[in-house]
Parts: C-alpha cells; structure tokens; sequence
C-alpha cells in the first residue's frame, strides 16, 4: 500500500544552518508530493509539492526535488530562521481517482537564535 | 484568498455529551476531510465526502459520524464522546481535478474530561 515516512524529530537548529528533513514514500505509480507546514496553534499550510519525477518544489526558500528512483522528497533550506520553527509533514497523493492522502507523522523543527 | 474555518478553536466537553464539530469552506470545493493528529500519529483520516450526503469512512471512523447536507459545510459528531477522543480535530478541502491541493481549517483542539 501508500506509505510515507520522514525523519523523526525534533531536529534542533541555530540559526542560518542547513536543514534537511528527510522523506520517502511507497506507492504506485507516480503519486503526487506535498510538503505540509504547521506553526503552532495553526492548522497546516501548504509549503510546497511536485507532481512529477524530477520536479523541484520550492518555496519561501525551502526545496524539494521528486526523486523516483530512490521514492524520496527531502525538504531543504540552505539557511533557516527563528520563525521556520514548526511541524513539517511530508504527504502524497496517490495517483488514481481517490483523494484520500497520507501523511508522514511529522518532524518538528526548532531554531535557536 | 481561500478559506476553510472550524466552528470552535477550543472545546471542553464531559464523557457521553454529543459533539458536533464544523466546517465550513468558501472554494466551492467537492471534497471535504475530517483528520485527528495526535503526538507521533501524525495526521489520520476519519472521514472524507466527495459530494453533498456522501461519504466514505477513513482509517479510524469508529465513535464518529459525519453530515454534509451542503457543499460548503461539512460536519464531524462524535456521538457519546470518551476520554480518548481528547485531540486535535482537522478539516480540510479540495477540488476535483488532477493533483490538486488541500487546504486545511486552524483546528479544533477538543478535551474531553
């Protein structure tokens, strides 16, 4: 079946580092790929997706390339900021008429000034 | 801009009360979503509708129903709520169509005592 799994958290940053939240997928065919964020007390927005093999996602500096041959959607940012603390979650859309996604459980991210 | 809004952002019921939880969306979306998250559980469907009075169960239905009598509003009722029904309540939206978006409501967080 479809499956998502991301890296567990927290993942605890100073400011202006690397970040790399690591996500990998199941699914058949060329599911479509989403990156959700959560701020605290909010529900999700979504940050970025790609809906096909070697699409790049990216938004508010943050990237994701849809790479089929490992099943993987690494979310990235080359230098992060006290306010990207949040919930990430990794998600797919399965190719085929249902709607129904799957979420990864979610990685939370801290940055320390 | 988009909108999906929850009824309450807090609640507090009692054990055995009905609770009716809503959501209403302003995209004239088909598809309408009721998702828990809990700590390490990450996102799970409860129920989706993809289209006025339907409905099909989600991946933990039990102890719930839901009602969409309008395209735009889309309700979850727990019938006689328990203790482990304490969480957070998402709602989201989406358009028919190839690889679209959810978008997704602030939140319920609901405590039962």
């Amino acid at each position: 079946g479809n499956s998502v799994t991301q890296m567990e958290g927290p993942v605890t940053l100073s400011e202006e580092a690397f970040l790399t939240i690591n996500c990998t997928y199941t699914a058949t065919g060329y599911p479509s790929l989403f990156w959700y964020v959560q701020y605290p007390g909010e529900g999700l927005q979504l940050l970025l997706k790609a809906t096909k093999a070697d699409d790049k996602g990216s938004n508010k500096g943050f990237e994701a390339t849809y790479r089929k041959e490992t099943t993987s959607f690494h979310l990235e940012k080359g230098s992060v900021q006290v306010s990207d603390s949040a919930v990430y979650f990794c998600a797919l859309s399965p190719l085929g008429g249902t709607y129904k996604y799957i979420f990864g459980t979610g990685t939370r991210l801290k940055v320390l000034a | 801009d988009v909108k999906v809004t929850q009824s309450s952002r807090y609640l507090v019921k009692r054990t055995g009360e009905k609770v009716f939880l809503e959501c209403v969306q302003d995209m004239d979306h088909e598809n309408m979503f009721w998702y828990r998250q809990d700590p390490g559980l990450g996102l799970r469907l409860i129920y989706f509708s993809y289209d006025v009075k339907m409905k099909e169960k989600g991946d933990i239905p039990e102890g719930y129903s839901v009602s969409r009598e309008k395209k735009e509003r889309f309700s979850l009722i727990l019938e006689s709520a328990s203790t482990n029904q304490t969480s957070m309540y998402l709602c989201a939206s989406l358009n028919s169509g190839v690889r679209e978006t959810q978008y997704f409501g602030p939140g319920t967080r609901l405590l039962v005592l």
